[in-house]
């Protein structure tokens, strides 16, 4: 079974540019999770989807970033414009729900974002 | 608030020597634990879990009881391989989707 693909795995860009980073889920998954992950912070949450719908945005970092999940099978977020500081490994989750208690979070492996 | 604390890495030590990664938790209500595995390049995955006190979860020789009333999750291997070379994460969720990860601890195990 295939897992969560990410793309880019690697991303290069020049400040102010606009990066997308996309993200196919598991099939058959209901929620979405955006991470990232840097050394300074560790791991963050920055949104989740449940059934394309974003429900907690609250980790948004500010304006410049923004997510969309048009439909079950696809996501992206996008930073635009781009700063050296958000330079980090944007990881991408996804998760079946049941019940009262959380499930596993299946990851992708990652976009490494460098912002020069 | 919610909050998973876990050792600080680097762990360092020899194949075959005995594991101990301390995470102890503080949350409002009765979370579920979790343990995730981070290897080089790539994304975390679920290691082991338990969803109530007393609970233990265990994985390829990895083990970690819910302990309720130290609130503490550590996680322990008898003997560790080079290949568990990795970072290791604790986190908790309280049924809202919204898991809370330590900080990670890197292991390093040496041939």
């Amino acid at each position: 079974d295939a897992g969560v693909i990410q793309s880019p795995r690697h991303e290069v860009t020049e400040m102010g540019q606009e990066v997308t980073l996309r993200c196919k889920p598991i099939s058959g998954h209901d929620y979405l999770f955006w991470y990232r992950q840097t050394m300074m912070r560790g791991l963050e949450l920055l949104i989740y989807f449940n059934n394309n719908v974003p429900i907690d945005d609250s980790g948004m970092p500010e304006d410049r970033f923004s997510a969309k999940m048009p439909n079950a099978s696809f996501s992206t977020l996008k930073i635009q414009p781009s700063e050296p500081r958000d330079s980090a490994v944007y990881f991408c989750a996804s998760s079946l729900s049941f019940g009262l208690n959380t499930g596993e979070l299946f990851f992708g492996e990652g976009s490494r974002l460098t912002v020069l | 608030g919610d909050s998973v604390t876990q050792m600080e890495g680097p762990v360092t030590l020899s194949e075959e020597a005995f594991l101990t990664i301390n995470c102890t938790y503080t949350a409002t209500g009765y979370p579920s634990l979790f343990w995730y595995v981070q290897y080089p390049g790539e994304g975390l995955q679920l290691l082991l879990k338990a969803t109530k006190a007393d609970d233990k979860g265990s994985n390829k020789g990895f083990e970690a009881t819910y302990r309720k009333e130290t609130t503490s999750f550590h996680l322990e291997k008898g003997s560790v391989q080079v290949s568990d070379s990795a970072v290791y994460f604790c986190a908790l969720s309280l049924g809202t989707y919204k898991y809370i990860f330590g900080t990670g601890t890197r292991l390093k195990v040496l041939a």
